[in-house]
């Protein structure tokens, strides 16, 4: 069974721009969530959908929004970039809310 | 979610096991140990979770005491691909969240 997807896998912006970053799950999984890792703040838990809905939702500003599909694909998307948004950007699918999370390659972002 | 404790760094010799050792002081009854690994700039890959009984998988074993306040994960013949950071995390299986926290980890360095 193919792993979670994520494309771009490197991406290079300019500050004030918008990103758009996709993840396809594990198939069979409904959860997705998304995480920023930074080497000041390590990893950490930007939002999940369950069913198209945002479940739970990080300590992030709203420039940082996300939305799921019905096939359980998602994307979030990053408006006004700005420097420290650089980072890599990681996806995690489960089977269901509350179960093992598994990790896709993540997206390098660096904004310039 | 219970904060969890563990080593800066560890290094181990190939062929030997590495026991890496997680404090969860805080667990509560209905939170599992989780412990995932990032080989450099790559996704987190999922080892192992339990609630209080000890778990063994393909890659790895993992101990817990039997007040939950501790536990061990055994790698039990390190290879050098092994070299990653290892993080123990504590989560609720919620059939509402799957939010993960993640710590520093311990920064596990195998040698020859």
């Amino acid at each position: 069974k193919a792993g979670v997807t994520q494309t771009p896998r490197y991406l290079i912006k300019t500050r004030g721009q918008q990103v758009t970053l996709s993840c396809s799950p594990i198939s069979g999984h409904r959860s997705v969530s998304w995480y920023q890792q930074t080497p000041g703040q390590g990893l950490q838990f930007l939002f999940e959908y369950f069913s198209e809905t945002q479940r739970n939702k990080g300590n992030f500003p709203g420039r940082f929004s996300g939305r799921q599909f019905s096939n359980s694909r998602s994307e979030m998307n990053v408006s006004t970039l700005e420097l420290g948004d650089s980072a890599l950007y990681l996806c995690a699918s489960s089977l269901d809310l509350g179960d093992t999370q598994y990790f896709g390659p993540g997206t390098r972002l660096t904004v310039l | 979610d219970a904060k969890t404790t563990q080593p800066t760094s560890m290094d181990c010799a190939e062929g030997r096991a590495a026991n890496l050792p997680c404090n969860h002081s805080t667990i509560s009854g209905n939170e599992y140990v989780y412990w995932y690994r990032q080989i450099h700039s790559q996704g987190p890959q999922y080892i192992i979770h339990g609630l209080k009984n000890n778990e063994t998988n393909e890659m790895a074993s993992l101990i817990i005491t039997e007040d939950r306040k501790s536990s061990t994960l055994i790698l039990p013949h390190a290879t050098l691909r092994d070299t990653a950071v290892y993080y123990c995390i504590v989560s609720r299986r919620s059939g509402t969240a799957s939010k993960l926290t993640f710590g520093t980890g311990t920064r596990l360095q195998v040698t020859l």
